[in-house]
């Protein structure tokens, strides 16, 4: 059975441009959450999309944002880019009822110059 | 912030176990104990999880004290592919905000 997917692998954009990342969840999964990782801040938790609805939200402004399909596909946008979003963008996908494991695709490698 | 507690770092020879403490001294009746591991310029995955009981799968075993106030993951016989940043995370059931900490950095030698 195919993993998560995350499109592209990697990016490069300048300061104030947006950019929007992709994320295909497993066959029958339908969480979808995306988490953001830097050297200097580790892991953070962004958001998490369940059946089309945000039923999660972490502490990121509002130029983060992301949206879920009816096929569960999930996409995040980030607007006004800035330095300091040069990092690694992962998604997670999972059945979404509690309890279960989270299964991670490989990430998107932004990088803001 | 992250609720639990991890050495930095630790060293393992290639065929010997490797056992990777954890503390999570206040850790939640609900809360289950997680396991992953990140290969560098991957996404985590993941190893294991438990709520009081001893757990075993392919991959790892996972140790949880009686208290549930700390955990031990061991590989039982380590190779290189092995060499990876393990994270230990609480996490009670439903909640998808997984909070990650540094993590232990285990390299293994041949």
């Amino acid at each position: 059975k195919a993993g998560v997917t995350q499109t592209p692998r990697y990016l490069i954009k300048t300061r104030g441009q947006q950019v929007t990342l992709s994320c295909s969840p497993i066959s029958g999964h339908r969480s979808v959450s995306w988490y953001q990782q830097t050297p200097g801040q580790g892991l953070q938790f962004l958001f998490e999309y369940f059946s089309e609805t945000q039923r999660n939200k972490g502490n990121f402004p509002g130029r983060f944002s992301g949206r879920q399909f009816s096929n569960s596909r999930s996409e995040m946008n980030v607007s006004t880019l800035e330095l300091g979003d040069s990092a690694l963008y992962l998604c997670a996908s999972s059945k979404g009822q509690g309890g279960e494991k989270l299964f991670f695709g490989s990430g998107t490698q932004l990088s803001v110059l | 912030d992250a609720k639990t507690t991890q050495p930095p770092s630790m060293d393992c020879a290639e065929g010997r176990a490797a056992n990777l403490p954890c503390n999570h001294s206040t850790i939640s009746g609900n809360e289950y104990v997680y396991w992953y591991r990140q290969i560098h310029s991957q996404g985590p995955q993941y190893i294991i999880h438990g709520l009081k009981n001893n757990e075993t799968n392919e991959m790892a075993s996972l140790i949880i004290t009686e208290d549930r106030k700390s955990s031990t993951l061991i590989l039982p016989h380590a190779t290189l592919r092995d060499t990876a940043v393990y994270y230990c995370i609480v996490r009670v059931g439903n909640d998808y905000k997984l909070s990650f900490g540094a993590g232990t950095t285990v390299t293994v030698r041949a």
